[in-house]
């Protein structure tokens, strides 16, 4: 069974502090790996979609950068804003397009 | 365009009652699929429908079911609620199930199981 594995948990960051998250996966012929965020009590949020090894999405103050077994989200001088929690999942070729999700990590951003 | 949308938003039962869910998808997205959220368990996959036909299921009871209307529009029902079935049900709909596209979710329905 496809697994994706997430860490930190949490994470607290300062305005203006850099970091990054990481998602590791165990899936074969990898079709997609997805990022969401999600804000409390909503649905998760589209933010990028990384498909072979090497790829980088920006947005704003979010990068997102793939290898053959994890991704990394790196968060540029966050804002109070960017406090959400951030999903990874990824999608194989033989599991009819289903999404399997991490546990998430959740990201504080104090002023 | 009109996002996805669930009702209710929140709902309380008790053990051994059932429940239905309902899930409006985007316009001209004619793919559901359900997902539950549970502090342990993190966003775990239900089933998907496309053309008023189950495509994919996950690892749950047989007390899970769900349906799709020919205007798209899902229904997900639970059957003799558990306390363990307290968790956000999130629906999220795309045009169709075999891409790579993004899912679109809606706010869910917090259900909340006494």
């Amino acid at each position: 069974e496809d697994q994706v594995t997430q860490s930190p948990e949490a994470l607290r960051l300062q305005e203006g502090e850099s970091s990054s998250l990481n998602c590791s996966y165990t899936v074969s012929g990898l079709r997609g790996l997805f990022w969401y965020r999600q804000d409390p009590g909503k649905g998760p949020e589209f933010l990028f979609t990384l498909y072979s090894a090497g790829e980088e999405k920006e947005k704003e103050r979010l990068k997102a950068t793939l290898t053959k077994k994890e991704s990394f989200l790196h968060i540029t001088a966050p804002k109070p804003e960017d406090s959400a929690t951030y999903l990874c999942a990824v999608q194989a070729p033989f599991n009819d397009y289903k999404l399997s999700f991490g546990a998430g990590t959740t990201v504080t951003v104090r002023a | 365009k009109a996002g996805v949308t669930q009702t209710p938003r929140y709902l309380i039962k008790t053990r051994g009652q059932q429940v239905t869910l309902s899930c409006s998808p985007i316009s001209g997205h004619r793919s559901v699929s359900w997902y539950q959220q549970t502090p342990g368990q993190g966003l775990q996959f239900l089933f998907e429908y496309f053309s008023e036909t189950q495509r994919n299921k996950g690892n749950f009871p047989g007390r899970f079911s769900g349906r799709q209307f020919s205007n798209s529009r899902s229904e997900m029902n639970v059957s003799t609620l558990e306390l363990g079935d307290s968790a956000l049900y999130l629906c999220a709909s795309k045009e169709a199930p075999a891409t790579n596209e993004k899912l679109f979710f809606g706010s869910g329905t917090q259900l909340s199981v006494l």
